[in-house]
């Protein structure tokens, strides 16, 4: 356990449906990133945050994507009109920046499976 | 996009005997980072190595790498069946301290 938490675990849904999830950093991290994860692959990185503000975004964010972090504490990423495509390991991961080194911390991430 | 490719991509040995993974990668880099992932779950930190530095030990880890080469490895020494995961190299990019860069991955299964 790194003391990462995200929410749920698991996702299903049928295709068109939103779904939203959680990420709880550790506590005194300033930064939170987002990563989806397909089968057989690496991580990808999808955006990140500084505190409350998002600073980065990868182009496989489309417009359907949407990430918070409105107290920079926890997270939330949102995916609309969820597509097949869309199905994936979703990690949330958070490091505490000092200098230039970045070790991150990652959650146990949330499987959706789009139906 | 992926910036690593591990090699090999999968590995199979034997309960004591030493595995290793390398890793490449394409552009320069501020630190590299080796990560374990079991089956289905999050991924887990085992060591960062930084540009500056060629080798790096953590208990029965070593790592390695070369910037000229961009290229780096990791050595586990007298494996145990617990070490049955998947190892992926990330990279920070040059100058970056914020987002991570993964390979492909190598699976590595010790079997008992």
């Amino acid at each position: 356990d790194t003391g990462v938490s995200q929410d749920p675990r698991h996702k299903i849904t049928k295709r068109g449906q939103n779904v939203t999830f959680r990420c709880d950093p550790i506590s005194e991290h300033n930064r939170l990133y987002w990563y989806r994860q397909t089968l057989g692959q690496g991580p990808e990185f999808l955006t990140y945050f500084q505190n409350e503000a998002q600073l980065e975004k990868s182009r496989l964010l489309s417009d359907r994507f949407s990430a918070e972090r409105p107290k920079g504490s926890f997270s939330t990423l949102e995916i609309q009109r969820t597509e097949q495509g869309d199905s994936a390991m979703y990690l949330c991961a958070s490091s505490l920046v000092l200098g230039a080194y970045n070790e991150q911390f990652f959650g146990p991430g949330t499987r959706l499976t789009v139906l | 996009s992926q910036q690593g490719e591990e090699d090999p991509q999968a590995l199979s040995i034997q309960e004591g005997e030493n595995a290793t993974m390398n890793c490449s990668y394409k552009t320069s880099i501020n630190n590299l980072q080796w990560y374990r992932q079991n089956s289905g779950r999050g991924l887990v930190h085992l060591i960062l190595i930084r540009s500056n530095e060629r080798e790096k030990h953590s208990g029965r880890l070593r790592v390695t790498l070369d910037t000229s080469k961009k290229s780096s490895s990791l050595l586990i020494t007298a494996s145990r069946a617990a070490d049955t995961a998947s190892y992926f190299c990330a990279t920070a990019p040059g100058g970056a301290t914020n987002k991570l860069i993964f390979g492909t991955g190598t699976l590595l299964a010790v079997q008992p």
